[in-house]
């Protein structure tokens, strides 16, 4: 394969307390924008998102902060669980007919007992 | 949510045969699915937009003959890994567009490891 032993940014805290995974997106005409979360060996799963006209949106337990003006999007994770361990991708969806998604290269998230 | 599912889950194979893997959307029709390849501890990397009843759309650097994508229809598109060798050896995802409300979001089938031999 191509793996070049690239090392995924990790983040680790302890369970309770809450998370914030960062992503810098790279073009300001992105309208959309996704995170996921991965766990080993399977495929992305849909977490929550927002849109260019909003800069912070919740859902159960996540909040995802837009900051269009230095390209900036984070995820915070409430009353972090074992559970939530995983891969966190943003994306970003750029404005055009094929919709296309660009993916970050994620975060490693470790929940510590 | 939508679901997506992907079959086979994972597959061995001899270099130089050829792979066939499935997308399904259970749960919703989508015009539209895409095809990921992701090496390990690395982001997912498009390789191509399948279309239902037309052409794919391939990514640069993706050979449209060594993937070969058919979205014959609205629940179903299939990528075919073609004289498959071991640097295919990856792991590829597939996602649907579902287009509900005023969003569209992408879903993710639960990928497929291939392992050529």
């Amino acid at each position: 394969g191509e793996s070049v032993g690239l090392h995924l940014p990790t983040l680790s805290v302890q369970e309770g307390d809450n998370s914030i995974i960062n992503c810098a997106y790279s073009n300001s005409a992105s309208d959309y924008f996704i995170w996921y979360k991965q766990e080993s060996g399977k495929g992305p799963q849909f977490i929550i998102d927002i849109r260019s006209n909003m800069d912070k949106r919740q859902g159960q337990r996540v909040t995802v902060l837009l900051n269009k003006t230095v390209k900036h999007l984070s995820l915070q994770i409430a009353a972090t669980q074992p559970g939530d361990s995983a891969v966190y991708f943003c994306a970003e969806n750029l404005s055009g007919s094929a919709r296309q998604l660009t993916f970050g290269s994620g975060t490693q998230l470790t929940v510590l007992p | 949510g939508a679901v997506v599912s992907q079959h086979p889950s994972w597959v061995i194979c001899k270099s130089g045969t050829s792979v066939k893997i499935e997308c399904r959307s259970l749960d919703f029709q989508a015009t539209t699915m895409f095809w990921y390849r992701q090496f390990p501890k690395q982001s997912l990397m498009l390789m191509a937009t399948s279309n239902e009843g037309s052409k794919a759309t391939y990514e640069q650097g993706v050979e449209k003959d060594k993937f070969l994508i058919n979205h014959a229809s609205l629940t179903l598109s299939t990528l075919t890994v073609t004289s498959a060798h071991p640097e295919d050896s990856s792991f590829y995802i597939c996602s649907a567009r579902d287009w509900g409300g005023n969003r569209e979001t992408q879903y993710f089938g639960p990928g497929t490891r291939l392992l050529v031999l």
